[in-house]
């Protein structure tokens, strides 16, 4: 157990449709990442967030937001869904907004089929 | 912008063998860098990160990375490879400039053991 929660584990859902993917930091981080795996396009940085703030963005979609509550959780929300953004989404957290020092702990992923 | 190139997307080895996967980077500023592995159903698991000093890194499972600035490369090495190090191997780096964003990720190494 790396100390990342993410739910739920696997989610099948409709074209179209919108979903929530949830993430629990590690205990103490600041910081929270999502990422993207996919066979095609591999790992993407999608978003981070530190201590409630938008810090950075990556090739996130604009159908695609995230926020980070006050109790450090963070949520992903995947709009319009298409499949093409069925994939692994991985949350990843660190100690502060650079991570670096610290380096990324990761979450078991959510795999999301969209059908 | 940060680049990395992992060289083989498979890479095959006898059980025993020495175990060695190579990572190109390009960065616009001092890198740090990262070699994680992800196991099948699993999220990504860091085994070993360079931050600054010394260039020969020491991980986790008999693993160990070099950092070499003239050759812009952070190959993996193992001395001698056993049947549970079979996985997808990442190498992933981040700018040390300050700022901060997410890590970028190459396309990934599996690598195979032979018995």
């Amino acid at each position: 157990d790396s100390g990342v929660t993410q739910t739920p584990k696997h989610l099948i859902t409709a074209t179209g449709q919108r979903v929530t993917l949830r993430c629990s930091p590690r205990s103490g981080d600041l910081s929270v990442y999502w990422y993207q795996q996919s066979l095609d396009q591999g790992l993407q940085f999608l978003i981070q967030y530190y201590n409630g703030e938008e810090r950075a963005k990556g090739n996130i979609l604009e159908r695609f937001s995230a926020q980070q509550f006050p109790d450090l959780h963070s949520e992903l929300n995947l709009s319009s869904l298409e499949l093409g953004d069925s994939a692994l989404y991985f949350c990843a957290s660190s100690v502060d907004s650079r991570g670096s020092n610290y380096g990324y702990t990761f979450g078991s992923g959510t795999r999301l089929t969209v059908v | 912008a940060q680049s990395v190139t992992q060289l083989g997307s498979h890479v095959s080895v006898s059980e025993g063998a020495l175990v060695l996967l190579r990572c190109n980077y390009s960065s616009s500023v001092p890198p740090y860098l990262f070699w994680y592995v992800q196991y099948p159903n699993q999220g990504l698991q860091l085994l070993l990160k360079y931050t600054t000093g010394a260039t020969l890194v020491k991980g986790i499972n008999g693993f160990e990375a070099e950092f070499k600035k003239s050759e812009t490369s952070f190959h993996l090495t193992k001395p001698s490879a056993h049947m549970s190090d079979a996985a997808e191997y990442f190498c992933a780096v981040k700018g040390a400039g300050g700022g901060a964003d997410g890590l970028t990720f190459g396309k990934g190494t599996h690598l195979i053991i032979q018995p």
